[in-house]
């Protein structure tokens, strides 16, 4: 089955600062893989979908890369922020259809210290 | 007005006892889901319908049953609770397309004493 591990439990970093978080899978690459951010006590938030024959995508200050061979999405935050303080949880959508089934990464909580 | 709207969004109860979350969306969508989130944070999908049919049914016990009275509506009946059930329930809606969004409800947060 597919195994997904995102970097580090916990990301602390300087305000300004660029966020790096990293998504790795096993197995057979996704055709769409998203990303998602969780504040405490509320459910996750769609940010960005990356497409499988897509190499970057960018909106705003986030930016998503997704490299196959290396069955790896980097999600970017640049000039971050302290409101960019959250989880964010990277998810893999094989494209199967009939109900499009997500599989989540662990999640890395991100902190953006002044 | 919220999208996918789920109650209650705490649940305490004691083992044994049958309890039921409500799940209600009003983005139109034709597909709903059940997730569990572990103490851990991981979320797992556990139930998948698609206008009122099941199409995802991952390996959860049979305690656990899901009723879609219509495509705007999930509801999840647990029976004979257990501590291991003890996490934070989130119900969702997608239009049911490969690659579509998932909308989340803000959870249930389930305590089994």
């Amino acid at each position: 089955s597919q195994k997904i591990e995102q970097n580090s439990e916990a990301l602390n970093i300087q305000e300004g600062k660029t966020a790096t978080l990293t998504c790795n899978y096993t197995n057979y690459s996704p055709a769409y893989l998203q990303w998602y951010r969780q504040d405490p006590g509320r459910g996750p938030v769609f940010l960005l979908l990356i497409r499988e024959n897509e190499k970057e995508k960018r909106k705003e200050r986030l930016k998503v890369t997704f490299d196959t061979t290396l069955k790896q999405s980097l999600f970017h935050i640049t000039a971050s922020q302290p409101a960019d303080s959250a989880t964010y949880l990277c998810a893999l959508d094989m494209g199967t259809g009939g109900g499009n089934k997500l599989t989540f990464g662990t999640g890395t909580q991100l902190k953006v210290e002044l | 007005d919220t999208a996918v709207s789920q109650t209650p969004k705490y649940l305490v109860t004691q083992m044994g006892n049958d309890k039921s979350i409500k799940c209600e969306q009003n983005l139109g969508h034709d597909t709903m889901y059940w997730y569990k989130q572990d103490s851990k944070k991981f979320l797992k999908i556990m139930f998948s319908y698609n206008n009122k049919e099941l199409i995802i049914n991952e390996t959860v016990p049979n305690r656990f049953s899901p009723k879609s009275p219509d495509k705007a509506h999930l509801n999840l009946h647990i029976n004979s609770l257990e501590l291991g059930d003890s996490a934070v329930y989130f119900c969702a809606s997608s239009l049911g397309l490969a690659g579509d969004i998932q909308y989340f409800g803000a959870g249930t947060r389930l305590s089994v004493l």
